[in-house]
């Protein structure tokens, strides 16, 4: 069955703590993983799309890697507006199907 | 702003009332999908259209629910005689083509007393 695990959870860094988000995936093939950020009550805002081992993709203090198996979101030195859950999807290699999401880590950075 | 649209954005009913969610995507992206997410979960597919045509619908969709998509632009989903269980977060998201990026709306916000 295809899957997403996100970890971990929850995250509390100190503003220019850096540290990492691990999202690991089982899927028959992969088309694509998406990062995406969410604030309370609203939708998803799109960050990155990876489609292949070894791609990295960069915006401001984000910084997205992809392995066979798992992506990981780089934050380095976040601020306080950083906090927010990150969602990770994947794209499996059927088509004819919709993304796959993890449960999300939530990440609080305080000042 | 051209971003995926969402209406009503909060939704309160009672139990066994019919509601209905509207979702505008972004012009000229002829797929549109359907997502629930309840908390502390990731969204949840439900049902996605490529233009008018509706090509898959989860096992999550159970007979209740009743998605449109008239002249492959905006689209509705309809829920019929709802229950508690169904109080969560609808939320629609468009693309240009399959396997490209899902561009997602604010979510309709849905609570059944």
């Amino acid at each position: 069955e295809d899957q997403v695990t996100q970890s971990p959870e929850a995250l509390r860094l100190q503003e220019g703590e850096s540290s990492s988000l691990n999202c690991s995936y089982t899927v028959s093939g992969l088309r694509g993983l998406f990062w995406y950020r969410q604030d309370p009550g609203k939708g998803p805002e799109f960050l990155f799309t990876l489609y292949s081992a070894g791609e990295e993709k960069e915006k401001e203090r984000l910084k997205a890697t992809l392995t066979k198996k798992e992506s990981f979101l780089h934050i380095t030195a976040p601020k306080p507006e950083d906090s927010a859950t990150y969602l990770c999807a994947v794209f499996p290699g059927q088509a004819g199907t919709a993304l796959i999401f993890g449960k999300g880590t939530t990440l609080s950075v305080s000042s | 702003d051209t971003g995926v649209s969402q209406n009503p954005r909060h939704k309160i009913t009672k139990r066994g009332q019919n509601v209905t969610f509207r979702c505008d995507p972004i012009s000229e992206h002829n797929r549109l999908y359907w997502y629930r997410q309840t908390l502390g979960q990731g969204p949840e597919f439900l049902t996605y259209f490529q233009n008018e045509a509706q090509l898959e619908k989860s096992r999550l969709l159970s007979d209740r629910f009743s998605a449109e998509r008239p002249k492959g632009s905006f689209s509705t989903l309809e829920i019929q005689r709802t229950e508690q269980g169904d109080s969560a977060m609808y939320l629609c998201a468009s693309s240009p083509s399959e396997e490209e990026t899902q561009y997602f709306g604010p979510g309709t916000r849905l609570l059944v007393l």
